[in-house]
């Protein structure tokens, strides 16, 4: 079994709309989750980071993290097609040092 | 600033040959961490180095596999033979001292990536 689970997608959004995408983890004591987004050929890059329950926003993103319930998603509103890339969740489970353990990532589509 | 840089972007050998991926970090991060992508996988890491010295390496595949960081700057990682299987994506990433507390730990900024093809 996985350990991070994410929807492979596409997800496609409209231009202006919200952009839902979710993430869950296996039952193990976790620490740190992070959101990275990747261009195609491009390195990985953190976008957003939440290390307690609720909801964390930056700018048009939002991070929300539900230990409880063992998922972590992000919200990104007014979508772009700039957007267009795929989504990395990624945790850092306590115990496991300090290495990430990722998703499969979602592609996510916004289209004009 | 500049970022995480690997070289080569993409790299063809043949099974059996050697290849050495090479990383720079971020001046100045102690932390170093090689991760691979398999193709329709995830990203999964291989080792963690704390400058010179390897942190955490339960992520490497087998003894075909050898990264070094001499001098705690720039790091390679080495396939030796390479196999079909080595195929995928190399990544690497590195990250400052932590200063205590969660905020600010395991926050790693990636290179683009090493593309390994092997026929």
């Amino acid at each position: 079994q996985k350990e991070v689970e994410q929807n492979s997608g596409p997800l496609s959004v409209p231009e202006g709309a919200i952009a839902s995408l979710n993430c869950t983890y296996s039952d193990r004591v976790s620490q740190s989750f992070f959101w990275y987004r990747q261009y195609s050929g491009k390195s990985p890059e953190l976008i957003m980071s939440i290390y307690s329950n609720g909801d964390k926003e930056d700018g048009r993103f939002t991070a929300q993290l539900n230990k409880a319930s063992q998922y972590v998603s992000l919200l990104i509103r007014d979508s772009q097609p700039s957007d267009s890339a795929t989504y990395l969740c990624a945790v850092g489970f306590t115990g496991g040092g300090n290495k990430l353990t990722f998703g499969t990532g979602t592609q996510l589509k916004v289209e004009l | 600033e500049a970022g995480v840089t690997q070289f080569p972007s993409h790299s063809v050998i043949e099974k059996g040959q050697t290849v050495t991926l090479r990383c720079d970090p971020i001046s100045g991060h102690d932390n170093l961490y090689w991760y691979r992508r398999v193709m329709g996988k995830e990203i999964k890491f291989l080792l963690h180095f704390v400058k010179e010295s390897k942190q955490d390496e339960s992520g490497m595949p087998n003894n075909r596999f050898l990264a070094e960081r001499t001098g705690g700057t720039y790091s390679t990682l080495k396939v030796q033979p390479a196999e079909l299987e080595d195929s995928g994506v190399y990544f690497c990433a590195s990250s400052p001292n932590f200063r205590g507390g969660a905020s600010g730990a395991n926050v790693l900024t990636f290179g683009a990536g090493s593309r390994l093809t092997v026929l």
